[in-house]
């Protein structure tokens, strides 16, 4: 398998666009994780999906984000309208839901908003 | 909502061992430990985990109190590849299907030749 996959590896962006990344999980894994991260805050858990359903968005950080997942193969995390305190790294992973296995992590990717 | 506290920063030695310690002293009984390291600003990559009993695996070896309420990380030899973040996580879970894993600070590990 060739992991999670994240795309695109980099973005730039100017205020007020939306911007959307994209993740596909490891095939098989039924939960999903969206991260934030930034040199003040660290690693933020924005939401999490079990079996394609969000269970816990509480880290979402306002209603200009929003995240789906139509299938257990693909997600999004989408951000409208952007601002340039959203500039982070963003990092997707996904697990099996039973609390004895590991989570993988995408290679991310770089937000900047100008 | 981390429940864990690790030290700021260590140094090890090129070559000796490194041993990264973690407090978690209000872990449930169903409740996970695990290990992840994070290089420049690559993703985080797992190293290990446990529960109760000691783990080894080719990267690394958990040491898990009686208790439960702390931990170490050993890498036997460091390297200086070995240089990164190095994350104590639990997994929380109130219900089977609410297992996530925060996060803290973590512990720069700084392995010098």
């Amino acid at each position: 398998d060739a992991g999670v996959i994240q795309s695109p590896r980099h973005e730039v962006t100017e205020m007020g666009q939306e911007v959307t990344l994209r993740c596909k999980p490891i095939s098989g894994h039924n939960s999903l994780f969206w991260y934030r991260q930034t040199m003040m805050r660290g690693l933020e858990l924005l939401i999490y999906f079990n079996n394609n359903v969000p269970i816990d968005d509480s880290g979402m950080p306002e209603d200009r984000f929003s995240a789906k997942m139509p299938n257990a193969s693909f997600s999004t995390l989408k951000i409208q309208p952007s601002e340039p305190r959203d500039s982070a790294v963003y990092f997707c992973a996904s697990s099996f839901t039973e609390m004895n296995t590991e989570a993988f992590f995408g290679q991310g990717t770089r937000l900047t908003v100008v | 909502d981390a429940k864990t506290t690790q030290p700021t920063s260590m140094d090890c030695a090129e070559g000796r061992a490194a041993n990264l310690p973690c407090n978690h002293s209000t872990i449930s009984g169903n409740e996970y430990v695990y290990w992840y390291r994070q290089i420049h600003s690559q993703g985080p990559q797992y190293i290990i985990h446990g529960l109760k009993n000691n783990e080894t695996n080719e990267m690394a070896s958990l040491i898990i109190t009686e208790d439960r309420k702390s931990s170490t990380l050993i890498l036997p030899h460091a390297t200086l590849r070995d240089t990164a973040v190095y994350y104590c996580i639990v997994r929380v879970g109130l219900l089977y299907n609410f297992n996530k894993f925060y996060f803290g600070s973590g512990t720069k590990l700084n392995v010098k030749p």
